[in-house]
């Protein structure tokens, strides 16, 4: 069964204090892994995708690494604006809907 | 600005009163999609519409309807609302059929149930 598992559930960081959230992943045959924002009482904005092993992107202090069995955000220097749920998804293997993670819920202190 | 909007944002319905969220579409996107979303779970994906073309996941139950009039428009029909089916509602759009282009959300819907 095509899983995503993200860990941890939750994080919290003080502001500057640089980490890595993870998402591991069983779809065997990967056509791209998304990562999502999700602030509390909103739906999921778009921030990345990647298509292969060794492919980065980056977005401001973000930037979204993927090998082959697991995907890595990391955070540089976070601030407290970028405290939010971050999701990953991949395609199922039909093709046809993306298999959401729980998330990970990131809280950064000022 | 180009968007995907949900209406209305909050709802509140009875136990067993029909219930219908709409989406709609700026975007001129070919896909829809209906998620559930409850308390701190992954979304969770009922049906989607590729144009006029309706696709029911396995495990969505019978009392979820869903309806797509024309491409901006798609419906959520909860038949008999029950108290397990309180969650976030969430419409999306992308151009192109699952996992093949990123997918745009609305706002989401809270659904209550009484």
């Amino acid at each position: 069964e095509d899983q995503v598992t993200q860990s941890p559930e939750a994080l919290r960081l003080q502001e500057g204090e640089s980490s890595s959230l993870n998402c591991s992943y069983t779809v065997s045959g990967l056509r791209g892994l998304f990562w999502y924002r999700q602030d509390p009482g909103k739906g999921p904005e778009f921030l990345f995708t990647l298509y292969s092993a060794g492919e980065e992107k980056e977005k401001e202090r973000l930037k979204a690494t993927l090998t082959k069995k697991e995907s890595f955000l990391h955070i540089t220097a976070p601030k407290p604006e970028d405290s939010a749920t971050y999701l990953c998804a991949v395609p199922n293997q039909a093709g046809t809907a993306l298999i959401f993670g729980k998330g990970t819920t990131l809280s950064v202190s000022s | 600005d180009a968007m995907v909007i949900q209406n209305p944002r909050y709802q509140v319905t009875q136990f067993g009163k029909p219930v219908t969220l709409s989406c709609s579409q700026t975007l001129n996107h070919n896909v829809m999609y209906w998620y559930q979303q409850k308390s701190s779970q992954a979304p969770k994906l009922l049906f989607h519409y590729y144009d006029k073309d309706f696709n029911n996941e396995a495990d969505t139950p019978d009392n979820f309807q869903s309806r797509r009039p024309n491409t901006s428009f798609c419906f959520l029909d909860i038949r008999s609302p029950g108290l397990g089916d309180a969650a976030m509602y969430l419409c999306a759009t992308s151009r192109d059929i699952g996992g093949s282009g990123e997918q745009y959300f609305g706002p989401g819907t809270r659904l209550t149930v009484t």
